[in-house]
């Protein structure tokens, strides 16, 4: 059985750094890239980057490019999420989301089709 | 980026109703749009890829079409378990993946 588990919910105060896991097992880690998704309070989905597991590489989102860093060690088939210095406008739930992707039409799609648990950060002084 | 706009916003209907949820790209996806159910303290689950896929297990209630800029989601006799949130997401130009802002489908 597929599986993506998350680590569990944090408080941080602004300023302080962060790094957040997920848990990939079930299938071969390395041959599906892992995404981090966001939900703040009250909002909807914000893609926020990808890793492809196999060689380390990583995408950002403009919107969240150097506020944030994507890695992963596949020893422990586990992907990250870290901050440096986190706002209170960070505050939200994140998800990790395994990638799969689709030929049609002579192009590459994609589509998130397990997620994990969600890891709730919270931001406050 | 890509910007993604759903209408409406949020809805009400009853059960037994066909909804339509309606997602416009700005820029062509062409089919690489994909929709997701999203309920409170779950996690988002994903109802159709390629624009009118239909992923394994969904029921056939649920219906996606269009190209392009311009996509639809319909679900036929809403049934109470389809009240949720409802996003749609490109993935033809990345980064990023871009979602709508999300339908939220609520009991009237």
């Amino acid at each position: 059985e597929v599986q993506l588990v998350q680590s569990g919910a944090e408080v941080r105060k602004p300023g302080e750094s962060l790094k957040i896991s997920c848990e990939g097992s079930g299938y071969n880690f390395t041959t599906y890239e892992i995404a981090w998704v966001r939900q703040p309070p009250g909002k909807g989905l914000e893609w926020m980057g990808i890793i492809y597991t196999g060689d380390s590489d990583t995408r950002y989102s403009p919107s969240f490019e150097g506020q944030v860093t994507i890695s992963v060690d596949k020893s422990i088939n586990t992907a990250y999420l870290q901050w440096g210095s986190l706002k209170a406008s960070d505050t939200a739930i994140y998800y990790c989301a395994r990638r799969e992707t689709y030929y049609y039409d002579s192009s590459f799609g994609t589509y998130f089709d397990y997620w994990g648990q969600g890891t709730l950060v919270t931001v406050s002084s | 980026d890509i910007q993604m706009t759903q209408s409406p916003s949020s809805l009400s209907a009853s059960v037994g109703d066909t909804v339509t949820i309606t997602c416009r790209a700005s820029h062509s996806v062409r089919r690489f749009l994909n929709w997701y159910q999203h309920k409170p303290g779950k996690v988002p689950k994903l109802l159709i890829y390629a624009a009118s896929s239909l992923q394994s297990g969904v029921p056939s209630r649920f219906s996606g079409s269009g190209s392009g800029t311009d996509f639809t989601l319909t679900i036929s006799s809403l049934q109470p378990e389809d009240f949720a949130t409802y996003y749609c997401q490109q993935t033809y130009i990345t980064p990023p993946e871009t979602f709508g802002q999300g339908t939220k489908v609520e009991i009237k």
